[in-house]
């Protein structure tokens, strides 16, 4: 088992370009996120999907959309980056309920 | 709006030493505290947590104490080693909250020889 996994690694954009993060799990979980982590900040939650089918916006949405496209996986794009995205983009996915949740290993985003 | 909020920022200690963390806070509708442990490079992956209706509770060198009444809580690692050096963040989850954690701002450990 895979776990979680994240794409790309790295990535560096141009203010105002667009790209997709692409997160799946093999664990047939039920629930995923993405947070963003930035220093002195801690890990913020941008978006969940409590099942396959629904999202819902977590503490910093803005300037961020997703899409949950089967069980397996979660999408995160941003339309027009802005050097405020700048920051390491995690996924995770948990069971139904109060599960434990799984974090892939990040995307390093840096936004020019 | 900080609604976890964790000290220290970072934080020494000598092999063999007590690593003490604590986080406050303000919501008495959490009902669900987790530990997060960080390598460098790496996701966080869960430690140990806690749920109110306890105060203390164990995992090997690894100790959470819950104080309802003061809303704090804490993180405590016995006979610290070097590969403890990472960093932790507390967290915590609504009643009926989804599993939607709110993460405090982290504290970088570091274990001296």
């Amino acid at each position: 088992n895979a776990g979680v996994t994240q794409t790309p690694k790295f990535q560096v954009l141009k203010t105002g370009q667009s790209m997709t993060l692409q997160c799946a799990q093999d664990m047939n979980h039920n629930s995923m996120y993405w947070y963003r982590q930035d220093p002195g900040m801690g890990l913020r939650l941008i978006y969940y999907s409590a099942s396959e089918g629904t999202t819902d916006k977590g503490e910093v949405p803005n300037g961020y959309n997703v899409s949950r496209l089967n069980k397996r996986e979660f999408s995160l794009r941003l339309e027009s980056a802005a050097p405020s995205q700048t920051s390491v983009y995690f996924c995770a996915s948990s069971g139904t309920g109060r599960q434990t949740q799984y974090f892939g290993p990040g995307t390093r985003l840096l936004v020019l | 709006q900080q609604q976890v909020k964790q000290s220290p920022q970072s934080l020494i200690v000598q092999k063999g030493g007590i690593s003490i963390i604590n986080c406050a806070y303000e919501n008495t509708a959490f009902d669900y505290f987790p530990w997060y442990q960080q390598f460098p490079g790496k996701g966080p992956a869960l430690l140990i947590a806690i749920r109110p209706d306890v105060s203390e509770k164990k995992e090997g060198r690894f100790t959470i104490s819950f104080n309802k009444s003061a809303k704090q809580f804490s993180l405590h690692i016995m006979d610290s080693q070097p590969g403890d050096s990472a960093t932790y963040f507390c967290a915590a989850d609504l009643t009926g909250g989804g599993n939607k954690l709110t993460f405090g701002t982290g504290t970088q450990l570091k274990v001296e020889l």
